[in-house]
């Protein structure tokens, strides 16, 4: 059964304050990793897939990389309008898109 | 924006009332998926839908039924609601052909059973 963990749960920032989040998983073989926003009483945003071991995205001041276990959301500088909830998700075997979702991470950036 | 429409977008109900939630899309995705969002669990799948009529089971899918008669249509219908079901409940397509393609949500419905 594939498993997510990401962690912390949560994370307070001051703005400009770079850091990383965390998001680990156990899978039967990697078939990728997707990370989302979400700000509250919206859904999901979707942000990068990642589908093999080395592979970076970037976008704005976010940053995903993916090695064999893990991923890291690496945000530089960030801002108040950063804030939100960020998940990570692994695809199902087979030909369905079913994603295992990590329960996420709230961060807060302090201006 | 991946042309996702959830209605309603907050429901009040009784214990033991049937209540259905609608998911419309506008763009003839094939797969289409009811999730369910609570403190402490993340993002847990209810059932998907691979086409018209055609539909399976997610981790979470005892108490809850789907149907799709149009492809532009995925109906979740909590037969009897239970307080347990209180939740905000999210549709979501794959906007891919191919396998492993992320997932495009709507913005939820907030279901509270009383």
């Amino acid at each position: 059964e594939d498993q997510v963990t990401q962690s912390p749960e949560a994370l307070r920032l001051q703005e400009g304050e770079s850091s990383s989040l965390n998001c680990s998983y156990t899978v039967s073989g990697l078939r990728g990793l997707f990370w989302y926003r979400q700000d509250p009483g919206k859904g999901p945003e979707f942000l990068f897939t990642l589908y093999s071991a080395g592979e970076e995205k970037e976008k704005e001041r976010l940053k995903a990389t993916l090695t064999k276990k893990e991923s890291f959301l690496h945000i530089t500088a960030p801002k108040p309008e950063d804030s939100a909830t960020y998940l990570c998700a692994v695809p199902a075997f087979g030909a369905n898109s079913k994603l295992t979702f990590g329960k996420g991470i709230t961060l807060s950036v302090r201006p | 924006d991946a042309g996702i429409t959830q209605s309603p977008r907050h429901k009040v109900t009784e214990t033991g009332t049937p209540v259905t939630l609608r998911c419309h899309q506008t763009e003839n995705h094939r797969y289409m998926y009811w999730y369910r969002q609570d403190p402490g669990h993340g993002l847990r799948l209810i059932h998907y839908s691979y086409g018209v009529k055609d539909t399976d089971k997610g981790e979470v899918s005892d108490g809850y039924s789907v149907s799709r008669s149009k492809t532009e249509d995925f109906l979740l219908t909590l037969e009897s609601a239970t307080s347990s079901q209180t939740s905000v409940y999210f549709c979501a397509i794959s906007v891919l052909s191919g396998i492993n393609s992320p997932l495009h949500f709507g913005n939820g419905t907030r279901l509270t059973v009383t």
